[in-house]
């Protein structure tokens, strides 16, 4: 079955400092990956997609993510976290052609400012 | 913009209750989904809905029924509340091929006592 694990459940940062999130999956096939972001009291939004193509994806906000497909990860970074990145950030997975995306379990962020 | 729209914000039933979700989007997507969030837990799917009358069970659907009878409408029904639904759930939409990206809707904090 596939599965998405996150590395970190609670990543605590100062402002400045630099941000990798870890995110491994479990899924042999051709895979579409997705990184999202929950600011507090707010939905779920999409931070970044990888489909095809450059393995070096950036997204909203300075962030960007790094497809390695055979290490079947996709690391979160950016260089110089803000304390308005502090919110829980999501790694999904869906296969091309198929329906369902598969979460991890999230990764709190907090920045201390 | 998509926009997904989630009929309450904040609910609050007895255990026993029979108790409806509502969740609208109006971007003509095919796919619309049916999500629980607990912490540390991530996203668990209940129920997906790939088409009009169609319905698919998640990982999680046990206590759980949807109805799709437009396409712009998917509704969560908990036939018989139980404390253990206390959760937040959460409705996204996807169109597939164009984009297995999901908008998600605001969510609805239920709780039930």
């Amino acid at each position: 079955a596939q599965s998405v694990s996150q590395h970190n459940h609670h990543v605590i940062l100062s402002e400045a400092a630099s941000l990798e999130l870890g995110c491994n999956y479990s899924y042999g096939g051709t895979v579409n990956l997705f990184w999202y972001v929950q600011y507090p009291g707010q939905h779920l939004q999409l931070l970044l997609k990888y489909f095809s193509g450059d393995p070096l994806v950036k997204g909203i906000k300075g962030f960007e993510a790094e497809f390695i497909k055979s290490k079947f990860s996709f690391n979160l970074r950016k260089p110089s976290v803000q304390w308005s990145d502090t919110a829980e950030y999501f790694c999904a997975v869906v296969n091309t052609g198929g329906f369902k995306t598969i979460f991890g379990a999230g990764t709190r962020l907090f920045v201390k400012a | 913009d998509v926009k997904v729209t989630q009929s309450s914000r904040y609910l609050v039933k007895r255990t026993g209750e029979k108790v409806f979700l509502e969740c609208v989007q109006d971007m003509d997507h095919e796919n619309m989904f049916w999500y629980r969030q607990d912490p540390g837990l991530g996203l668990r799917l209940i129920y997906f809905s790939y088409d009009v009358k169609m319905k698919e069970k998640g990982d999680i659907p046990e206590g759980y029924s949807v109805s799709r009878e437009k396409k712009e409408r998917f509704s969560l029904i908990l036939e018989s509340a139980s404390t253990n639904q206390t959760s937040m759930y959460l409705c996204a939409s996807s169109a597939p091929p164009r984009d297995y990206g999901y908008t998600f809707g605001s969510g609805t904090r239920l709780t039930v006592v």
